[in-house]
């Protein structure tokens, strides 16, 4: 069975420019969560989605949107973006939402904002 | 909010030695507790996890963890521990249908 799968790998954009990242989740999973990495504040959660519907939602400005398509891939976006946008995105897929679902992650996509 | 310390930010240590790595959490109600790895250049992936029961966890590659609710802490453990585990460890919490809040992460170096 094939993993999550994030595209694209590797992006370059410079401020103020926006941002999409893709993540397709492991077969028959539901619930796609997106993570932001940087090495002064780890690992923060951005948002869930679950059947197409936004289920939880982090502590990041409204800059960072996502949806789901019905196929359960999920794309996330930033707009305008900022230097200290530049991180590691994660995405994490599960059968269902909730914690007590294994989440199994996605390699990521390292964005640097000049 | 949910937090989640991990006291020990880098520790270096010789094959065969024992590891114990420190998590506590801020949370007081039921929690289900979590440590992932990232082996250098591969994907977060999960050690072992803990949602009731008997605290004493067991997870993969020889790994466990303790969860002792009166102290917030669900520490990461392995008797004697080899060069391939070598990774960046993280000590995540989630109360229920919440999401996972992760700690910082300890770097493990395990020197031949």
């Amino acid at each position: 069975k094939a993993g999550v799968t994030q595209t694209p790998r590797y992006l370059i954009k410079t401020r103020g420019q926006q941002v999409t990242l893709s993540c397709s989740p492991i077969s028959g999973h539901r619930s796609v969560s997106w993570y932001q990495q940087t090495p002064g504040q780890g690992l923060q959660f951005l948002f869930e989605y679950f059947s197409e519907t936004q289920r939880n939602k982090g502590n990041f400005p409204g800059r960072f949107s996502g949806r789901q398509f019905s196929n359960s891939r999920s794309e996330m976006n930033v707009s305008t973006l900022e230097l200290g946008d530049s991180a590691l995105y994660l995405c994490a897929s599960s059968l269902a939402q909730g914690s007590y679902n294994e989440q199994f992650f996605g390699p990521g996509t390292r964005l640097t904002v000049l | 909010a949910q937090s989640v310390s991990q006291h020990n930010h880098h520790v270096i240590l010789s094959e065969a030695a024992s590891l114990e790595l420190g998590c506590n959490y801020s949370y007081g109600g039921t929690v289900n507790l979590f440590w992932y790895v990232q082996y250098p250049g591969q994907h977060l992936q999960l050690l072992l996890k803990y949602f009731s029961g008997d605290p004493l966890v067991k997870g993969i590659k020889g790994f466990e963890a303790e969860f002792i609710k009166s102290k917030f802490s669900f520490n990461l453990r392995k008797p004697s521990v080899q060069w391939s585990d070598t990774a960046e460890y993280f000590c995540a919490v989630a109360e229920g249908r919440r999401a996972l809040t992760f700690g910082s992460g300890t770097r493990l170096q395990v020197q031949p």
